[in-house]
Formats: C-alpha cells, sequence, structure tokens
C-alpha cells in the first residue's frame, strides 16, 4: 500500500513568488491535513480538508490556502513569498477525521521550501 | 487551552543505555488521543503508538514502552537498550475528539543521540 506522497520534495523560491504543494494521501483516507515545520516555531497546523471541504484553520496569514479534489488528493499555495516561510511542509491522511485515533495521521516525506 | 510540552530539548545517551522521554499535555476534552511520532534526518514523522484517553494500559512493544497517566497529564516514552539507529527527533502529539478540530497539537521534540 503507497503510503503519503508529497511533490516535490524540494523546492527554491524567491521572495515575492507564489508555490504550490501536492499531497496524495494513502488510497482510502479522506482527511488531508497539512503541517508547516520550523526551527523556531516547531510543528503547527495550516490546515485540515475532508471530502473537499475546509474544516479548520490553523493560524496563518490568508496568502496560505489549500484545497481538496474529489480524489482526496490535495494542494496548498503559499502567495507572496516572505524568507519566513522557508520550512518543511508535511501533509498527514487519515481515513477518518472523527475518529483519528482509531487509525492515526500517517505523516508524508515532506517538502522542503527555501525562500532566498 | 491545549498543549504539549516536551521538556527535554536533547538528550544524549551511549548504545545500550535506557532512555525515558518525558510528555505532558493539557486538554479540557474528556476524549482525546496521544501519538509518539519519530523524525529521522529524512524528515518523514513516522508514527510509533497511539492512546486514547480511555486506555490507560501501559504498553511494550519490543524495545519501547509507554507510560500513560491521566492523573499527571503525561505520557512517557522509554526505550530500553538503546541503538545509533534510534537517533531521531521525538514527538509527542494531542488530538482532541471532542473539539473536533482534526489537528493535531505537537510538543516542541525531543532530539535523542545515541552514541556508538
Amino acid at each position: 500500500k503507497a503510503g503519503v506522497t508529497q511533490t516535490p520534495r524540494y523546492l527554491i523560491k524567491t521572495r515575492g513568488q507564489q508555490v504550490t504543494l501536492s499531497c496524495s494521501p494513502i488510497s482510502g483516507h479522506r482527511s488531508v491535513s497539512w503541517y508547516q515545520q520550523t526551527p523556531g516555531q516547531g510543528l503547527q497546523f495550516l490546515f485540515e480538508y475532508f471530502s473537499e471541504t475546509q474544516r479548520n484553520k490553523g493560524n496563518f496569514p490568508g496568502r496560505f490556502s489549500g484545497r481538496q479534489f474529489s480524489n482526496s488528493r490535495s494542494e496548498m499555495n503559499v502567495s507572496t513569498l516572505e524568507l519566513g516561510d522557508s520550512a518543511l511542509y508535511l501533509c498527514a491522511s487519515s481515513p477518518d477525521r472523527v475518529r483519528p485515533g482509531n487509525y492515526g495521521y500517517t505523516f508524508g516525506s515532506g517538502t522542503r521550501l527555501t525562500v532566498v | 487551552a491545549q498543549k504539549v510540552t516536551q521538556a527535554q530539548t536533547e538528550i544524549s545517551v551511549v548504545e545500550k543505555e535506557d532512555v525515558t522521554l518525558d510528555c505532558v499535555y493539557e486538554t479540557r476534552d474528556t476524549t482525546y488521543y496521544l501519538f509518539w511520532y519519530k523524525q529521522p534526518p529524512s524528515g518523514e514523522l513516522v508514527f510509533l503508538i497511539r492512546r486514547n484517553s480511555f486506555d490507560e494500559q501501559n504498553e511494550i512493544s519490543g524495545r519501547y514502552s509507554w507510560n500513560f497517566q491521566k492523573s499527571t497529564s503525561s505520557f512517557n516514552f522509554t526505550i530500553t537498550a538503546s541503538q545509533v539507529v534510534d537517533s531521531a527527533v521525538y514527538f509527542c502529539a494531542l488530538s482532541e475528539a471532542e473539539s473536533n478540530t482534526g489537528k493535531l497539537i505537537f510538543g516542541q521534540g525531543t532530539t535523542l543521540q545515541v552514541k556508538p
């Protein structure tokens, strides 16, 4: 069974540009969530999608957005990149958003974004 | 407010030593889930264990064991006879079922270095 796949693995962007990251969840998983990991702030929740609907959003500016497609694949977009957006972006999937403890969350390897 | 605290930032041990990683959590929910994840240098978060708030039974899995105590809001993780391959960052995380936010709240992580 394939795991959570994130593409690309590495990205280098310039300040002011925008970027789109992709996440393919485990087959059958309908909940996809995104996290940002930085040395200073640690792992922070960005947003969660379930059946194409954003159900929860973390405390991030509106430059961070996402969406989920009918096949549960998800993308996140960051517009007007800032140096502080440099981070590892991790995607996680779960088959059941309501009872994640029954199944847990499976994470991908992440996309490492560097903004220069 | 929900919070996860891992007071130990870094731990260094010599191979074959036992090591315990501490995790203290705060939540108002009575139903919640606790997780431990391991993050090797590759970046992927590897799931180790989950516990729900109604199951205080301690668990042992090979060299790993977990001690969940609701009375002290702690969910500690012990590695017996540590090995060099155990070197990684370990995260404790909380998911609140009643708040139904679909997100994981992570501690700051404990970096474990096992020296040969």
